[in-house]
């Protein structure tokens, strides 16, 4: 079945520790995106990629990266230089065009 | 750049009734408007959509309208179910750039 998969579910970060969330989907989007999601809010942009090696920076990039080196993968790196990364993190993609995003499930990101 | 306003926030209905959640935009160009559904802990679902040149669409209990002149658009779900309780998320979209309300939480009551 085709689905964009996000790994790992839960994971945990010491202070000063950079930490990369994987995305990986196989319905052959072009587009791709990272969302934040805190408690009781909504969704806020990160980062998105339209084609392979190219990102744009969303409305909360600081403290975070992204690559695309294939279509199909697009991970977050979550850097010590983001303060307060504690949140339920979202991948989303997307067909070129005025198209619904399929969503992965989440990766829940807590600081120890 | 576009803004999405929701409302409201929470709505808490009882099994059986309807239920009408509200978005407005702010940008005349945009031109597609989706609904997710979130579960807890897990990420948001389309659930239905339409785009510019259509006013209502339906698909079983759920149905959204569209008014462009007054920019804004609604979900309807009727006969709701308990399991029809999660926080849902409306969007309105140009090009690539998509931009998506706060979130309504909604709760049928057994």
């Amino acid at each position: 079945d085709g689905g964009i998969t996000q790994s790992p579910k839960y994971l945990f970060r010491k202070e000063g520790q950079n930490v990369t969330l994987s995305c990986e989907q196989n319905l052959n989007h072009d587009a791709m995106y990272w969302y934040r999601q805190d408690p009781g809010q909504g969704l806020r942009l990160i980062y998105y990629s339209q084609i392979v090696n190219d990102f744009q920076k969303g409305d909360i990039a600081e403290g975070y990266s992204v690559s695309r080196e294939k279509k199909e993968s697009f991970p977050l790196t979550v850097t010590s230089a983001q303060k307060n990364p504690t949140a339920f993190y979202l991948c989303a993609s997307r067909p070129t065009g005025p198209y619904g995003y399929t969503f992965g499930s989440g990766t829940r990101l807590t600081v120890v | 750049g576009e803004n999405v306003e929701q409302h409201p926030s929470t709505l808490s209905v009882q099994e059986g009734d309807s239920a009408v959640i509200k978005c407005t935009y702010s940008d005349s160009a945009s031109n597609y408007f989706p609904w997710y559904k979130q579960e807890l802990g897990k990420g948001p679902q389309l659930i239905i959509d339409i785009r510019s040149n259509v006013g209502e669409k339906k698909d079983q209990r759920i149905a959204v309208t569209l008014n462009k002149t007054a920019k804004h658009f609604s979900l309807h779900i009727t006969e709701t179910q308990p399991e029809d309780s999660a926080v849902y998320f409306c969007a309105a979209s140009k090009d690539n750039d998509m931009r998506f309300g706060a979130g309504t939480r909604l709760t049928v009551k057994p």
